[in-house]
């Protein structure tokens, strides 16, 4: 069966620090993955997705992940925080439906 | 840009009230879905449609039931509402077939309260 397991359901930073949201996933066959972002009292937005061109994948406001098929890993990295970026962060694989991971709380620290 | 709309933000309901919650969408998606969200345990699937009339359960389908009779409006039904039932519900769309990139566009959650 599909998965996806996010480590640590809350994550704080400083402003200008390196963000790192980390999430693994299980799949018997090639996965798409996704990362989404919930900003408080929003729906869900895109930030980016894998679909089995660049392993490297861009995204908006400067996020970007790896889709590390040796570690079973697609984590979300940032270079540097900004306030803004506080927000529930979802990591989620499709294979037959789309299957969500329990979310990170993200907090940024001035 | 595609937008998902919900009838309501915010939804305060009885114990054993008829509750509707309803979602549009404006870009001729053919798939539908309905989620519900709570601390800790993520996004889970209750049911999803792909099609006018068609429907299928999703994780959680028990206490609840859909109803698309347009291919823009997909509606959500608790049919007696619980106070287990207290919970952010998003709506979700996204291409169907063989143009489908995947990615669901997500309306912005109805947070209701059963008391």
């Amino acid at each position: 069966a599909q998965s996806v397991t996010q480590l640590g359901s809350h994550v704080s930073v400083s402003e200008g620090a390196l963000v790192l949201l980390r999430c693994n996933y299980s799949s018997s066959v090639p996965p798409y993955l996704f990362w989404y972002v919930q900003y408080p009292n929003q729906g869900l937005q895109l930030l980016l997705k894998y679909t089995s061109a660049a392993t490297l994948v861009k995204g908006i406001n400067g996020f970007e992940a790896e889709f590390k098929k040796s570690e079973t890993s697609f984590h979300l990295t940032k270079p540097s925080a900004h306030m803004s970026d506080a927000a529930e962060y979802f990591c989620a694989v499709k294979t037959d439906k789309l299957i969500f991971g329990t979310g990170t709380r993200l907090q940024v620290f001035p | 840009d595609v937008k998902v709309t919900q009838s309501s933000r915010y939804l305060v309901k009885r114990t054993g009230e008829k509750v509707f919650l309803e979602c549009v969408q404006d870009m001729d998606h053919e798939n539908m879905f309905w989620y519900r969200q709570d601390p800790g345990l993520g996004l889970r699937l209750i049911y999803f449609s792909y099609d006018v009339k068609m429907k299928e359960k999703g994780d959680i389908p028990e206490g609840y039931s859909v109803s698309r009779e347009k291919k823009e409006r997909f509606s959500l039904i608790l049919e007696s509402a619980s106070t287990n039932q207290t919970s952010m519900y998003l709506c979700a769309s996204t291409v169907g077939g063989g143009k489908t990139t995947y990615e669901q566009y997500f309306g912005p959650g109805t947070r209701l309260t059963v008391t």
